[in-house]
């Protein structure tokens, strides 16, 4: 029940194209759900976050979208650009002091020019 | 402005050799401590956590300790090292009561030969 499921592992786009993450999880329990942006060779940073009160989430050329009767929710670039060409994890956890993030497996993503 | 040192960025270590790796937060008091482990082509696995000096939570059995002698340091360790250790070992703080926005370092390269 605490698992979060990431599909795919990895993912090859060309330029300007649609770069489509999904995540499923079970605990009914989470409310915030981010993603996370990892470049090789370094840590993991926050890159968009959504809580399960709307259905979408919009930060310039990324997008969350939350299905929360699916308990899914799904990260989609736009005009897919090189610079994008990273590891990318979904999470989920309950927010507050006694929560924890659970984290997807990742996906690795190329963005051919 | 908040800033996490971890270091060093790369080791390379021999079986049953020890290890001591050092994280550090500047610009924040009393943050919650956390190291992650992620192995190649993998997620990210929560191994130690600490809300306060010397309060330390493991999350799975295994051949590290973790330990918090200062409110922004957090050190990991282990006695003698196992080929199964090597991994991308990441240092992350988060702001105390807001556990679910996590700030990653830059992370340790650990190879175990």
């Amino acid at each position: 029940q605490q698992q979060v499921k990431q599909s795919p592992q990895s993912l090859i786009v060309q330029k300007g194209g649609i770069s489509i993450i999904n995540c499923a999880y079970e605990n009914t329990a989470f409310d915030y759900f981010p993603w996370y942006q990892q470049f090789p060779g370094k840590g993991p940073a926050l890159l968009i976050a959504i809580r399960p009160d709307v259905s979408e989430k919009k930060e310039g050329r990324f997008t969350i979208s939350f299905n929360k009767s699916a308990k899914q929710f799904s990260l989609h670039i736009m005009d897919s650009q090189p610079g994008d060409s990273a590891t990318y994890f979904c999470a989920a956890t309950v927010s507050g002091n006694t929560g924890k993030l659970i984290f997807g497996q990742g996906t690795t993503l190329q963005v051919k020019p | 402005s908040q800033t996490i040192h971890q270091w060093p960025a790369t080791l390379v270590q021999p079986v049953g050799s020890p290890l001591s790796l050092e994280c550090t937060v500047e610009g924040t008091s009393n943050p919650n401590l956390y190291w992650y482990r992620q192995a190649a082509g993998r997620g990210l696995q929560l191994l130690f956590y600490s809300v306060g000096i010397g309060q330390i939570s493991s999350e799975v059995p295994q051949n590290l300790s973790a330990s918090r002698p200062q409110d922004r340091q957090f050190i990991l360790s282990s006695k003698k090292l196992l080929l199964s250790d090597s991994g991308f070992y990441l240092c992350a703080w988060s702001v105390w009561r807001i556990r679910e926005k996590l700030f990653f370092g830059s992370g340790t390269q650990l190879s175990v030969l």
